[in-house]
């Protein structure tokens, strides 16, 4: 069972448009949210995070919006460059410190 | 800034033999996790340690074990290699001291086991 969702395998976006990528959970016990990118043969490197107790998160071009009552996430890039093509993870987990449980991943491709 | 080392990079190994990861957490980092990845998977849960004691427990099989040492580097040893054990291992790495806490984890690039 697929605690967390990522529907769209690939997304592709035009060079200096927003790039919105979706994640949905049905673990409510999760109360940690976070955004991976990763490079083929390359470990996933941390993006961007957002706590249950707060509904937005913003760190230059990236901004994550958590929906607790519909138990969605989303992460927005803005505007997004070529070098932003890549997967991206949603992760979360129960309690902070513990085990994060990944969504399937989100190919996104940004075009000159 | 230092990150999360592995070694070795890539493994190839065959079917029944043994291997062992390792990893480096970043400096100050008191928690490791391992993770497996699959072709085309997400990267899937394995064992976890936080101050030289397993913190929490997933789906790893019964012939792999791992433990963290006292400079806090961790080892994952798996025996019995099966072809389906093929996939990147990744190790992360968090702070749980309160000066230096974080929820984020982050991860090293990987080790590509192949058994053949």
């Amino acid at each position: 069972d697929q605690q967390v969702k990522q529907n769209s395998p690939s997304l592709s976006v035009q060079e200096g448009r927003i790039s919105i990528l979706n994640c949905d959970y049905t673990n409510s016990m999760f109360d940690y949210f976070l955004w991976y990118k990763k490079y083929p043969a390359e470990g996933p490197t941390f993006l961007i995070s957002i706590s249950s107790i707060k509904d937005k998160n913003e760190d230059g071009r990236f901004t994550v919006f958590l929906n607790k009552s519909a138990k969605h996430l989303s992460l927005h890039i803005v505007p997004s460059q070529p070098g932003d093509s890549a997967v991206y993870f949603c992760a979360a987990s129960q309690g902070g410190s513990e085990k994060l449980v990944f969504g399937k991943g989100t190919k996104l491709t940004v075009n000159p | 800034a230092a990150g999360v080392i592995q070694s070795p990079r890539h493994l190839i190994k065959e079917k029944r033999e043994t291997a062992t990861l390792k990893c480096y957490p970043i400096p100050r980092h008191d928690t490791v996790y391992w993770y497996q990845q699959g072709p085309g998977q997400d990267p899937q849960f394995l064992i976890s340690f936080y101050e030289k004691m397993q913190s929490d427990k997933g789906s790893i099989p019964d012939r792999f074990s791992a433990q963290q040492f006292s400079d806090y580097h961790s080892e994952l040893n798996m025996s019995s290699l099966e072809l389906g054990d093929s996939a990147l291992y990744f190790c992360a790495s968090s702070s749980r001291q309160r000066a230096t806490f974080s929820y984020e984890q982050y991860f090293g690039p990987g080790t590509r086991l192949t058994v053949t």
